[in-house]
């Protein structure tokens, strides 16, 4: 399974962006980029997902580099609830159905007042 | 409309038992995949199921195992308890064919082996 690459950490300030990077160098041309996040005492949580294009929804952003060997979620204004594990995922796809999704460590993220 | 439903919340068992989890999906998706989380660690894949049948698997040994049931649902069997199988166990519900759909995850359930 391809690998993806993310800080152990960062630190955002409350109300203000935050981009959160993510490297997947040996990502193959099928390969969808998703991201989680999992809260205290919680299960992960679906974030966003694409494969070549920048994707928006109500949560996030996606910006997905050209060569699409890295991407950054992107959060508009962080929150306290934001404060989180953030996983980036390379989800395969075989013809149709679906590869799993095969978790690293992820990016924790730490909010401030 | 429900998400994915895990009971029980948390279970205390002893080394050597053997011990099931149980998972209702989100309604309308048709597949169901179980992960376990150690503590600090992200959740490490177990095994997936469609149709009644296991689809794909991770590297766990066979005293997982797991079943389907007709209505979507289902179960986590771990026999021959050991105290590092204590973990959160996860249980996430998808569509097989839904390449343009997330995973829905449960909130859990907490297995601790003494």
């Amino acid at each position: 399974d391809a690998k993806t690459t993310q800080p152990n950490s960062m630190e955002s300030n409350e109300e203000e962006p935050v981009h959160l990077p993510c490297n997947h160098s040996t990502i193959s041309g099928t390969d969808y980029i998703h991201w989680y996040r999992q809260l205290p005492s919680q299960g992960p949580e679906y974030v966003i997902h694409g494969l070549t294009s920048n994707v928006n929804n109500r949560m996030a952003s996606l910006a997905i580099a050209e060569d699409r060997k890295s991407s950054t979620l992107i959060l508009h204004r962080a929150t306290l609830r934001d404060a989180a594990v953030y996983y980036c995922i390379l989800r395969a796809n075989y013809g149709g159905s679906q590869g799993n999704l095969i978790f690293g460590k992820g990016t924790k993220l730490s909010v401030k007042p | 409309d429900a998400g994915v439903t895990q009971s029980p919340t948390h279970l205390i068992k002893t080394r050597g038992q053997q011990v099931t989890l149980r998972c209702s999906p989100k309604s309308g998706h048709d597949t169901v995949s179980w992960y376990q989380q150690a503590l600090g660690q992200g959740p490490q894949f177990i095994f997936q199921y469609y149709e009644e049948e296991e689809r794909q698997r991770g590297n766990f040994p066979d005293r997982f195992s797991g079943h389907q049931f007709p209505n979507y649902s289902s179960e986590l069997n771990v026999n021959a308890l050991l105290l590092g199988d204590s973990a959160l166990y996860l249980c996430a519900s998808s569509f097989y064919r839904g390449i343009g759909y997330g995973y829905t995850f449960g909130s859990g359930t907490r297995l601790t082996v003494v």
